[in-house]
């Protein structure tokens, strides 16, 4: 069965500090990849998506970056944390097939920046 | 632009009660249409989902929803709440653009339960 792990859950940071969030998915091949943040009150915002290995497309302009350098290994980066950065980040798979059937979410980073 | 609206920011009902949480979309095409549910602190949780056929469509923890073409909706319907239900409920929209699937989430409903 495909599972997606998501670490670390928790994670306090100083603004200017970088940041790595690492997300992996096991059980399955060339998933599309997501990476989402949950702010309150505003649902879920994508962030970036994966067709696959080095291919990353970014929704929104932001301080924030990502890179897959392997099939199931997504990244979340940071070269100087903001305090508008703080959130919940979320990193989801999905089939690649068309049409998207589901999408799997790990249970999420509480990123807090002070 | 497609976007997806949930109306209701927090609902409160009692145990037992009846539950209705909203949902409208605005896209051109044929919708996907999901419900996530998301215990605090946690991850989402397909609660259900619509591609076809039936408009009314059964899910998970007693849960149903009925999509509305002529109304872009996509309500959740639950007939009795228990208060372990209590949480954040998230519509979403899945499509296809730009060549690649992705969901579009609703700004989320967090219910909550009186005994």
């Amino acid at each position: 069965s495909q599972t997606i792990h998501q670490w670390p859950a928790t994670l306090v940071q100083p603004v200017g500090s970088p940041l790595s969030l690492e997300c992996t998915v096991e059980g399955t091949s060339n998933p599309n990849l997501y990476w989402y943040r949950q702010a309150a009150g505003r649902g879920l915002q994508l962030l970036f998506y994966s067709v696959g290995i080095g291919q990353i497309s970014s929704e929104v302009p932001q301080n924030l970056s990502a890179s897959r350098p392997q099939d199931r290994q997504f990244i979340l980066s940071s070269k100087k944390l903001l305090l508008s950065d703080s959130g919940f980040y979320l990193c989801a798979w999905s089939s690649n097939r068309t049409p998207l059937t589901e999408a799997f979410f790990g249970q999420g980073t509480r990123l807090t920046v002070v | 632009a497609q976007s997806v609206t949930q109306p209701d920011i927090h609902i409160t009902v009692s145990e037992g009660a009846s539950l209705e949480l909203r949902c409208n979309y605005s896209y051109g095409a044929t919708p996907y249409l999901f419900w996530y549910v998301q215990s605090p602190g946690q991850g989402l949780q397909l609660l259900l989902k619509y591609f076809s056929g039936d408009t009314l469509v059964q899910g998970i923890k007693g849960f149903e929803a009925e999509f509305k073409r002529s109304q872009s909706s996509f309500n959740l319907r639950k007939p009795s709440v228990h208060w372990s239900d209590a949480a954040e409920y998230f519509c979403a929209v899945g499509m296809f653009s730009g060549g690649y699937n992705k969901l579009i989430f609703g700004a989320g409903t967090r219910l909550a339960v009186h005994p």
